[in-house]
């Protein structure tokens, strides 16, 4: 079954440069969620998407935007790069009429600030 | 105090033993209930999910919500070193301004020893 989809899978910067990180739901689904994983850290909720509207926002920095384009995908915009934004995100998606459906996440991307 | 608790372990069990992971969490409001795995630096795996009070048996898992006592827990069966990974309780409260995102306990580091 196809999963989500995420890239790219690694990516090093350095301070105050910029990413952009791209998420590809599984096909069907309309709700996206982006998380952040510190090291030793539980995953923490940044920003949902459905329908491509934003639909909820949780600690999210305001170097960050996101959006959802009109094929379901997702891109996480990371301005202004801190050492203390290296972590894991993730993205995972859902079929999001049901508010409580299940998510399914994607391999993530590693993100190395330097 | 976090919205959902975990003892974080390291919880030791030997193969073929029972192995039970407990969370508790703080929002009444609080719908639905996931039990990820997690293995080091890879992302979260769906075990199971439940939204009723009792129990929820799929193969050598079962999860167990308690509403009253805003309890869920995971057993898992004939533990397999294969089982050795960090555990995550997740909840979704639904309504309101929420619409699904996951809140994470800190986790339970499980090893299975042979």
């Amino acid at each position: 079954a196809a999963g989500v989809i995420q890239s790219p899978r690694h990516l090093i910067k350095e301070k105050r440069e910029t990413a952009t990180l791209k998420c590809y739901p599984i096909p069907r689904h309309d709700t996206v969620y982006w998380y952040q994983q510190g090291p030793g850290q539980d995953p923490q909720f940044l920003i949902s998407f459905y329908e491509k509207m934003q639909s909820d926002k949780g600690s999210i920095p305001d170097r960050f935007s996101a959006q959802q384009f009109s094929d379901y995908h997702s891109e996480l915009n990371m301005s202004s790069l801190e050492l203390g934004d290296s972590a894991l995100y993730f993205c995972a998606s859902s079929f999001g009429r049901i508010r409580t459906d299940t998510q399914y996440f994607g391999p993530g991307t590693r993100l190395t600030v330097l | 105090q976090k919205e959902v608790e975990q003892n974080s372990g390291p919880l030791s069990v030997p193969e073929g033993a029972i192995a039970s992971l407990n969370c508790t969490y703080s929002d009444r409001g609080s719908q639905s209930f996931f039990w990820y795995r997690q293995y080091s630096g890879k992302s979260p795996e769906l075990i199971m999910f439940i939204y009723s009070n009792g129990d929820k048996e799929d193969g050598r898992f079962t999860a167990q919500l308690n509403k009253a006592s805003q309890y869920v827990s995971l057993l898992i069966r004939d533990s397999q070193p294969s089982d050795s990974a960090t555990y995550l309780c997740a909840v979704i409260k639904a309504g309101g301004t929420s619409y699904g995102k996951l809140t994470f306990g800190q986790g339970t580091i499980l090893t299975v020893h042979p």
